[in-house]
């Protein structure tokens, strides 16, 4: 089925750990993102890109990286994971020029001890 | 800088009533899109409504209607004839149209409980 594609669902990590959430969507859309979701807070960006080999801030990208190599592929690379960056996260995509929203992805539950 | 505000934490009707979330924005773009997601318990966040700043018509889909006024900066989502199934926390989002800087700045959303 076409859409946002989220691996893990569920990690845990010990503080310090590195690792990457993977996210990819397989409908040529331009414009890729992640956000957190926190309890209260709603959904806060982190990076985005508006296309391959273009990415910027969002709101809260302190301890985070992005690349986007490809138009399919948007992964999120925790660095040293903190308590701090226990979160749910989407990513989400959408494409330039039409009437539709963001596609989300089922997200990832990320819990740092 | 962008802002969207959801006054209303959490909402509790009884089935039936009509309901009213409410969307207040900030920005400082001439033109952008503003949104409205639904999140039920599962999880997943579901597109309700994409609509442009310079497209000020109300829009009706069944029970869902959205007022958009520009000079209040509103956004506003009204369910009719609420339903158990409408339960779910409710985003409102803003995305400028420069093609540069497209993302989405949400509110901290509206918890419907929608009792039988």
């Amino acid at each position: 089925n076409a859409g946002v594609t989220q691996t893990p669902k569920f990690q845990v990590l010990k503080t310090g750990q590195s690792m990457t959430l993977q996210c990819a969507q397989d409908m040529n859309h331009e414009y890729m993102s992640w956000y957190r979701q926190d309890p209260g807070m709603g959904l806060r960006l982190i990076h985005y890109s508006v296309g391959a080999g273009i990415t910027d801030q969002g709101e809260v990208p302190n301890g985070y990286n992005v690349s986007r190599s490809t138009t399919e592929d948007f992964p999120l690379r925790l660095l040293s994971a903190a308590p701090s960056q226990t979160s749910v996260y989407f990513c989400a995509s959408r494409q330039a020029g039409t009437p539709q929203g963001y596609t989300f992805g089922s997200g990832t539950r990320l819990t740092v001890v | 800088a962008q802002k969207v505000t959801q006054a209303q934490t959490e909402i509790s009707v009884v089935e039936k009533e009509d309901v009213t979330l409410d969307c207040v924005y900030e920005t400082r773009d001439t033109t952008y899109y503003l949104f409205w997601y639904k999140q039920p318990p599962s999880g997943e966040l579901v597109f309700l409504i994409r609509r442009n700043s310079f497209d000020e018509q109300n829009e009706i889909s069944g029970r869902y209607s959205w007022n958009f006024q520009k000079s209040t900066s509103s956004f506003n989502f009204t369910i009719t004839a609420s339903q158990v199934v409408d339960s779910a926390v409710y985003f409102c989002a803003l995305s400028p149209l420069d093609t540069g800087r497209r993302a989405l700045t949400f509110g901290s959303g509206t918890r419907l409980q929608v009792q039988p």
